[in-house]
């Protein structure tokens, strides 16, 4: 069965650095896109970046241009975040998301449980 | 950016009864390729999200047939046809037409 999980959640201080890892199983990870989506503290869903199943493709939010990076190593079924410049706002448990096709625009549908991200002084 | 606007924010229903939540997009979600990427998405109560409804109205695999969705363009359902009491949770719309992809605001299905 399809399983991701996010992995390097913690807290940070503002303007430092975090990087979160979705390990992806039960599924060829390189014939897919895959999302990071996130929800601050008893608020709404924000789809955050996404990255085309070669990598070649990558696409953000206006609000993490910049200062966040998505990555994917095939050869290891995993997705990276690289968080940099972090903000009180970036506050928030971030879902990876396996895109339905391996192109970069569509939907998402298998999820992972989250990862909590803190960002405080 | 695609605003998705749902309606209504919170929907208290009777065991069994029907619910119906709206979303209604600022522009039309027709892609350029024909399809129209917009999805429904289930949270329970301390639970991730999950999707339940894809491009208007195919149900993902397991979800059950008293969920559908309906709509064109600009104007999207989403039909329980008798709620239960494990479709507590809130309900989000999703437009994945264009970039950014944009959520509706939710909906809050709970039991009277």
């Amino acid at each position: 069965q399809v399983q991701l999980v996010e992995s390097g959640g913690g807290v940070a201080q503002p303007g430092r650095s975090l990087t979160l890892s979705c390990a992806a199983s039960g599924f060829t990870f390189s014939d897919y896109a895959i999302h990071w989506v996130r929800q601050p503290p008893g608020k709404g869903l924000e789809w955050v970046a996404v990255i085309s199943y070669d990598g070649s493709n990558k696409y953000y939010v206006d609000s993490v241009k910049g200062r966040f990076s998505i990555s994917r190593d095939n050869s290891k079924n995993t997705l990276y975040l690289q968080m940099d410049s972090l903000r009180t706002e970036d506050a928030a448990v971030y879902y990876c998301a396996r895109g339905r096709t391996p192109l970069v625009l569509g939907p998402f549908d298998y999820l992972g449980q989250g990862a909590l991200v803190a960002v405080s002084s | 950016d695609i605003v998705m606007t749902q309606t209504p924010l919170s929907s208290p229903v009777t065991l069994g009864q029907p619910a119906s939540i709206s979303c209604r997009s600022s522009q039309s979600l027709v892609h350029s390729d024909g399809n129209t990427y917009l999805s429904w998405l289930q949270q329970r109560p301390g639970q991730p999200p999950r999707l339940l409804i894809y491009k208007i109205s195919n149900r993902f695999s397991g979800v059950p047939d008293r969920f559908s969705g309906s709509g064109a363009g600009t104007d999207f359902t989403l039909k329980i046809s008798r709620v239960e009491a494990e479709d507590v949770g809130v309900y989000y719309c999703m437009q994945a037409t264009q970039f950014p992809l944009t959520f509706g605001g939710g909906t809050k299905v709970e039991i009277k």
